[in-house]
């Protein structure tokens, strides 16, 4: 069973449009993340919720929306999609005292 | 917030060879350090961290160590392997929330 599971592995979209992505962790951790990779690799964090309580909210623009509707779940939403939104995506989760477990990643491109 | 930073942003090495990364970080109350590899294509995966109240924690041909005075830590890989190839990351968290990662540095192992 994957511990860190993404949906879709793989989103080509035009710009302005509206898409989801999917995270589910199996592993009874806490707190759940979302990063993005940019096309330089460079990790960042954008969101962070415990126990489906946003706790880390970076300086992401308010078109990047995440749901946790329970703790396994960790979704996020983006409107209106633009160039720079391209990237890879990585969901991730966490318990205290432990690090990260990464999900696969989606790759986003908006076209 | 923290600063993590991460030298060289490209490595490479002859297989049998040392490869070693280092990192330094800028918020002394940072006290976890865990060290990602990500292959081509895949996810960050957890390869060794490291609490503040050790100096030296080794797994293997994986060592990394930590000078808090200093506050950077590094990562050695010794014998290196050609599946060693990847990019590597370094990371810096307080009490495991945030985690701040370095820039990454690949390794290219030659066989």
């Amino acid at each position: 069973d994957t511990a860190v599971s993404q949906t879709p592995k793989y989103l080509v979209t035009q710009m302005g449009n509206d898409k989801s992505i999917k995270c589910e962790q199996n592993l009874g951790h806490d707190t759940m993340y979302w990063y993005k990779q940019d096309s330089k690799k460079f990790l960042k964090i954008m969101f962070s919720y415990n126990n489906k309580e946003l706790i880390i909210n970076e300086t992401v623009p308010n078109r990047f929306s995440p749901k946790s509707p329970d703790k396994a779940h960790l979704n996020l939403h983006i409107n209106s999609l633009e160039l720079g939104d391209s990237a890879v995506y990585f969901c991730a989760s966490s318990q205290r005292q432990h690090g990260y477990t990464f999900g696969s990643g989606t790759r986003l491109t908006v076209v | 917030g923290e600063n993590v930073e991460q030298h060289p942003s490209t490595l490479s090495v002859q297989e049998g060879d040392s490869a070693v990364i280092k990192c330094t970080y800028s918020d002394s109350a940072s006290n976890y350090f865990p060290w990602y590899k990500q292959e081509l294509g895949k996810r960050p995966q957890l390869i060794i961290d490291i609490r503040s109240n050790v100096g030296e924690k080794k797994d293997q041909r994986i060592a990394v160590t930590l000078n808090k005075t200093a506050k950077h830590f590094s990562l050695h890989i010794t014998e290196t392997q050609p599946e060693d190839s990847a990019v590597y990351f370094c990371a810096a968290s307080k009490d495991f929330n945030k985690f701040y990662f370095g820039s990454g540095t690949k390794l290219n192992v030659k066989p």
